[in-house]
């Protein structure tokens, strides 16, 4: 149980456009759901906090116009990086925690963003 | 505020080894701690975790790893490394209020020569 799926996997995008990422718990609902950003060969930097039906909570230095992060229902969590630009090309981790065990968070697999 | 510090950003070690990858915190309060590891390209997965209790936490895949509070530390170990456990391992705290944040330490990749 505790499943995490993220989608896309991998996209590629031009600059100037903006790309959607979405976070789903398969098998739960998720309490809160989290987003975080990787860069190549280094740790997981928190972007954001976000639950259903509320507004997210940035992380300091986040920009909330840009990384712009909806939470429509428990089990549903979706991340816009509008008018990306090539330093946006990241690695981008979503998790959620569920009311039983908020001290846990699941894990999705990723989504690997490239900006040309 | 809290931190985490991982020594060694890369452990090499040989199959069949013990393996021990080292973790310290910075916290007013003893925090949850835990130990997620990444596959390459892949999200992460929950090791371990130790929020209250018997401070010697077993996890997955015959890791375990021990709170010592008196030394701020949560170290990994296993006793016999297995050419599967190579990956990235990262810890991480969070805080015992509502938020439920996780900070995570830089990392330590993890070698494993057959």
């Amino acid at each position: 149980g505790a499943v995490v799926s993220q989608h896309p996997s991998r996209v590629i995008c031009k600059s100037g456009t903006s790309v959607k990422i979405e976070c789903r718990s398969l098998d739960f609902q998720a309490t809160t759901m989290f987003w975080y950003r990787q860069f190549p060969k280094q740790s997981l930097m928190l972007m954001a906090t976000s639950n259903e039906g509320s507004k997210a909570t940035y992380e300091q230095g986040v920009e909330k116009d840009k990384f712009l992060i909806n939470h429509a229902s428990l089990t549903l969590s979706t991340l816009t990086v509008t008018s990306a630009h090539p330093e946006d090309s990241s690695f981008y981790i979503c998790s959620a925690d569920r009311l039983q065990t908020r001290d846990t968070q699941y894990f999705g697999p990723g989504t690997r963003l490239t900006v040309l | 505020a809290q931190s985490v510090t991982q020594l060694g950003s890369h452990v090499s070690v040989s199959e069949g080894a013990l393996v021990l990858l080292r973790c310290n915190y910075s916290s007013s309060v003893p925090p949850y701690l835990f130990w997620y590891v990444q596959y390459p390209n892949q999200g992460l997965q929950l090791l371990l975790k130790y929020t209250t209790g018997a401070t010697l936490v077993k996890g997955i895949n015959g890791f375990e790893a021990e709170f010592k509070k008196s030394e701020t530390s949560f170290h990994l170990t296993k006793p016999s490394a297995h050419m599967s456990d190579a990956a990235e391992y990262f810890c991480a705290v969070s805080g015992r209020d509502s938020s439920y944040k996780l900070i995570f330490g830089s990392g330590t990749r993890l070698l494993v020569r057959p």
